[in-house]
């Protein structure tokens, strides 16, 4: 099992809608989550952090942490074309100073 | 400007020359490390340093070498690189731990042939 899962899709959306985002990670004793997002050619840049179990929120972008189910989610709202990227799900796994990315999932938004 | 600075960004090389790919943070982040992507494997790191003198081994370390002699400074060297190195590499480096935002460098995509 990867420490790290996500489907690579692509998964497709039309401009406007809600895009989600999975991620499932095998280390129960994670404590930290991201979401990078990154653009064809260019190099990751953070979108959301998140540590507690719930939801949080920052602007259009929702992270979502179920630590007792181990995933991660990213909920995308009003879906833009340039929201069209690679979404990368990273964990801190516990006791570690390792950064463990998944594969990404490709996000087309199409208008 | 807070930036990650990677050098060169292409870079094509032959079998067992080896090579030195610079990395340089300017915000005072003790916490750097190196990636390589690969298609349908992601992000791997390879080394990481939680501040000067003081590296430990990614996923990935082998045929790589690292070192941390100056805190905004974090060269990743390939002493004798092999085809199966060609990659795109990323620096990274966070303030503190792994467990805080990373800014990555622009990336240094290289070929050995």
């Amino acid at each position: 099992q990867k420490e790290v899962e996500q489907n690579s899709g692509p998964l497709s959306v039309p401009e406007g809608a809600i895009a989600s985002l999975n991620c499932t990670y095998s280390d129960r004793g994670s404590q930290s989550f991201f979401w990078y997002r990154q653009y064809s050619g260019k190099s990751p840049e953070l979108i959301m952090f998140i540590y507690s179990n719930g939801d949080k929120e920052d602007g259009r972008f929702t992270a979502q942490l179920n630590k007792a189910s181990q995933y991660v989610s990213l909920l995308i709202r009003d879906s833009q074309p340039s929201d069209s990227a690679t979404y990368l799900c990273a964990v801190n796994m516990e006791n570690t100073d390792k950064l463990i990315f998944g594969t990404g999932t490709r996000l087309q938004v199409f208008p | 400007e807070a930036q990650v600075t990677q050098n060169p960004r292409y870079l094509i090389t032959v079998t067992g020359k080896k090579l030195t790919v610079t990395c340089s943070q300017n915000m005072n982040h003790e916490y750097m490390s190196w990636y390589r992507q690969d298609p349908g494997l992601g992000l791997r790191q390879i080394y990481y340093s939680m501040n000067v003198e003081v590296t430990d081994k990614g996923d990935v370390p082998e045929g790589y070498k690292v070192s941390r002699k100056e805190k905004r400074n974090f060269p990743l060297i390939l002493e004798s690189p092999s085809p199966n190195q060609t990659s795109l590499y990323f620096c990274a480096s966070s303030f503190a731990r792994a467990d805080t935002e990373a800014f990555f460098g622009q990336g240094t995509r290289l070929t050995v042939v």
